[in-house]
C-alpha cells in the first residue's frame, strides 16, 4: 500500500526567501516520487521525478527535491521564491501494481503564497 | 508534442443532462486516467485504461458516471443524469510506458457547472 502526506496546506514566503513544502510517503516497494504544480485554471504540470537513481533531483524553475529513506521524506526547495511560484504544489508517490502499471497517489496539495 | 487535450474546457447545463467530456492523451501513451477536483475532496481518481482496457473504476461515484475508450487517441467521460454535486474540474492524464516509472501529463481539465 502507498500513501503520500503534506504536512502543509499552505505555505506562506517573501519574495526572494526560500521555499519548503514537505512530503513524507509510505510504500511498500521501492517508490517512484513527484512533484507536480498547478497553477490557475490549468492541469497539473511535472516539476521533477525521483525514480531510484540520485537521490538529490533538480527540476524545473530552480526546484529541487531530496529523497530521504530513513525519515521517508521527499521535501521540495527553492532557494529564492518568485511570484510566479505562487500555486498548488502536489507530491505524488507511486508502486508498481499488478501487471506492472504505476497508479499514482497523490497528497491533498500544499497552496504557496508568495508576498512581494 | 500537442500534449493532452480536453475538450470542451467549460461546460455549463442544468440538471438532468448528459454531459460528455472528451480527452485525446499523447500519442504513444498507452494508460489514461480520468480525475475530479474540488475543493472539499481534493484530486480523486475516477478511473484508469491500460492499452484501451478499463483497469480499475472503483473510484466512479456511481452509475450515473461511465467512461469509454474507443482507441488509443479517444476516451470519453459521460454523466447521465447531471445533478449540482457533480460540478467540478475534470482532469484527463496520460502516461507512457517504460522500464522506470514514468510521470502523468495532465490536461488543461473541463471545468463543469451542473445548475
Amino acid at each position: 500500500a502507498q500513501s503520500v502526506t503534506q504536512l502543509d496546506s499552505h505555505v506562506s514566503v517573501s519574495e526572494g526567501t526560500p521555499v519548503l513544502l514537505r512530503c513524507n510517503y509510505s510504500s511498500s516497494y521501492s517508490p517512484s516520487l513527484f512533484w507536480y504544480v498547478q497553477h490557475p485554471n490549468k492541469g497539473l504540470q511535472l516539476l521533477l521525478k525521483y525514480t531510484s537513481a540520485a537521490t538529490l533531483v533538480k527540476g524545473i524553475n530552480g526546484f529541487e527535491a531530496e529523497f530521504k529513506k530513513s525519515e521517508t521524506s521527499f521535501h521540495l526547495t527553492k532557494p529564492s521564491a518568485h511570484m510566479s511560484d505562487a500555486a498548488e504544489y502536489f507530491c505524488v508517490v507511486s508502486d508498481p501494481s499488478t501487471g506492472g502499471s504505476y497508479i499514482p497517489t497523490f497528497g491533498r496539495g500544499t497552496s504557496l503564497i508568495v508576498h512581494p | 508534442d500537442a500534449g493532452v487535450i480536453q475538450s470542451p474546457r467549460h461546460e455549463v447545463t442544468e440538471m438532468g443532462q448528459e454531459v460528455t467530456l472528451r480527452c485525446k492523451p499523447i500519442s504513444g501513451h498507452n494508460s489514461l486516467f480520468w480525475y475530479r477536483q474540488t475543493m472539499m475532496r481534493g484530486l480523486e481518481l475516477l478511473i484508469y485504461f491500460n492499452n484501451n482496457v478499463p483497469i480499475d473504476d472503483s473510484g466512479m461515484p456511481e452509475d450515473r458516471f461511465s467512461a469509454k475508450m474507443p482507441n488509443a487517441s479517444f476516451s470519453t467521460l459521460k454523466i447521465q443524469p447531471s445533478e449540482p454535486r457533480d460540478s467540478a474540474v475534470y482532469f484527463c492524464a496520460s502516461q507512457g510506458q517504460g522500464v522506470s516509472n514514468q510521470p502523468q501529463h495532465f490536461g488543461d481539465g473541463t471545468r463543469l457547472s451542473i445548475l
